[in-house]
């Protein structure tokens, strides 16, 4: 069936680094696939979204690419900020619009 | 569109007590979700409705546990009789027919059984 496989947390990085969260995924046809962020507190809020092969995703500084060759969606960002600190959730929209969310990957950013 | 709209924002109960959380979706999305999320468990679907009809309850924990959506903008979930394993913040989100914006979701309801 349908899955999204994330890379274990928690990740710790210096304030500037360079962030890559890792993400595979495995479905029949041809899923959208979405990041999700979950700041202390709240709810999970949609980062950013790709809904074919080679489609890139983009929003606050956030890029993840749809590699179809690759089954992965991994996040990028190439200077993170103490803001940043959050969980990250890889998700897809498979078979039937199911949604299959990833376990969730924390950041923490120190200054 | 104010979100997805959850209440109460906090919860403490005493064991035994019935909760009931509340959810009102987006106007015009199709789906609901209710899911439930711990530190041990990570995020869990507990059940969701397309057009206020149950479609699959499969991830309710027990038969204290139920949810219901009278209405396309309104659900509850209900627990009766708590216990201290509910403890955990649930979310509400809903999402349009097709899936490809994604879900939105709530803010959460943070409940503690003590």
């Amino acid at each position: 069936g349908d899955s999204v496989t994330q890379m274990e947390g928690p990740v710790t990085l210096s304030e500037e680094a360079f962030l890559t969260i890792n993400c595979t995924y495995t479905a029949t046809g041809y899923p959208s696939l979405f990041w999700y962020v979950q700041y202390p507190g709240e709810g999970l809020q949609l980062l950013l979204k790709a809904t074919k092969a080679d489609d890139k995703g983009s929003n606050k500084g956030f890029e993840a690419t749809y590699r179809k060759e690759t089954t992965s969606f991994h996040l990028e960002k190439g200077s993170v900020q103490v803001s940043d600190s959050a969980v990250y959730f890889c998700a897809l929209s498979g078979t039937g619009n199911q949604f299959y969310f990833g376990t969730g990957t924390s950041l923490t950013v120190i200054p | 569109d104010a979100g997805v709209i959850q209440s109460p924002r906090h919860e403490v109960t005493e064991m035994g007590q019935e909760v009931t959380l509340r959810c009102k979706p987006i106007s015009g999305h199709d789906y609901l979700f209710w899911y439930r999320q711990t530190m041990m468990r990570g995020l869990e679907l507990l059940i969701y409705f397309n057009n206020n009809v149950p479609i699959d309850d499969s991830g309710m924990p027990e038969d204290r546990f139920s949810a219901k959506m009278p209405n396309a903008s309104f659900s509850t979930l209900k627990i009766q009789p708590s216990e201290p394993r509910d403890s955990a913040v649930y979310f509400c989100a809903s999402r349009e027919q097709g899936g490809a914006m994604g879900y939105t979701f709530g803010s959460g309801t943070r409940l503690t059984v003590v």
